[in-house]
């Protein structure tokens, strides 16, 4: 069975600041990883995804990941992160079933 | 033109009661997902529709009956509402292939 795992339940930045969010995952195949953004009281909306070919996948707002196999990763990262970035980031695996896993979400806040 | 839209957007009811939440899409999509967002923002598959074949169905209480009169619906009827139904429902679909699933913005359950 594949299973996400996002370690950060929460992270604080200050606005400008670098970021990254961490996810693992488990699966025995070659993943299609997604993440998503959910601002409050909205629903998801994607950031970027990877399904093959060049590992660094460049996705809306800025925001970067890289798929590394040998680490079972696909972490999020934006070099400068502002204070309309402060959501909630849920990392998600699908199987070439069509079966969606999410991890549990990290929050993200913004310092000023 | 909103891609995927659900009904009601907020649903407040007593225990006991039987409600419905409605979901369409117009993107075409032939695979459609109802999901469930508890209190802690965990996001758990609930079920999964193929052009209105039920193709995944997580372990769900049998008082949840998905139906999808066409590739564009997919209505969730709960009946006997218990406590711990209250969540966010998210609809959402995607094209076999693509795998990027797009998300309605989410119907809030509160069961008294």
């Amino acid at each position: 069975a594949q299973s996400v795992t996002q370690p950060d339940i929460h992270i604080t930045v200050s606005e400008g600041a670098s970021l990254e969010l961490r996810c693992n995952y488990s699966y025995g195949a070659t993943p299609y990883l997604f993440w998503y953004v959910q601002s409050p009281g909205q629903g998801l909306q994607l950031l970027l995804k990877y399904f093959s070919g060049d590992t660094l996948v460049q996705g809306i707002k800025g925001f970067e990941a890289e798929f590394k196999r040998s680490q079972s990763s696909f972490n999020l990262r934006k070099p400068s992160v502002h204070w309309s970035d402060a959501a909630e980031y849920f990392c998600a695996l699908n199987t070439n079933a069509g079966k969606s896993t999410f991890g549990d979400g990290t929050t993200l806040t913004v310092k000023p | 033109d909103t891609a995927v839209s659900q009904t009601p957007k907020y649903l407040v009811t007593q225990m006991g009661n039987d409600k419905s939440i409605k979901c369409e899409q117009n993107l075409g999509h032939d695979t459609m997902y109802w999901y469930k967002q508890d209190s802690k923002k965990f996001l758990k598959i609930m079920f999964s529709y193929n052009n209105k074949e039920l193709i995944i169905n997580e372990t769900v209480p049998n008082r949840f009956s998905p139906k999808s009169p066409d590739k564009a619906h997919l209505n969730l009827h709960i009946n006997s509402l218990e406590l711990g139904d209250s969540a966010v429902y998210f609809c959402a679909s995607s094209q076999p292939g693509q795998e990027t699933q797009y998300f309605g913005p989410g119907t809030r359950l509160l069961v008294l």
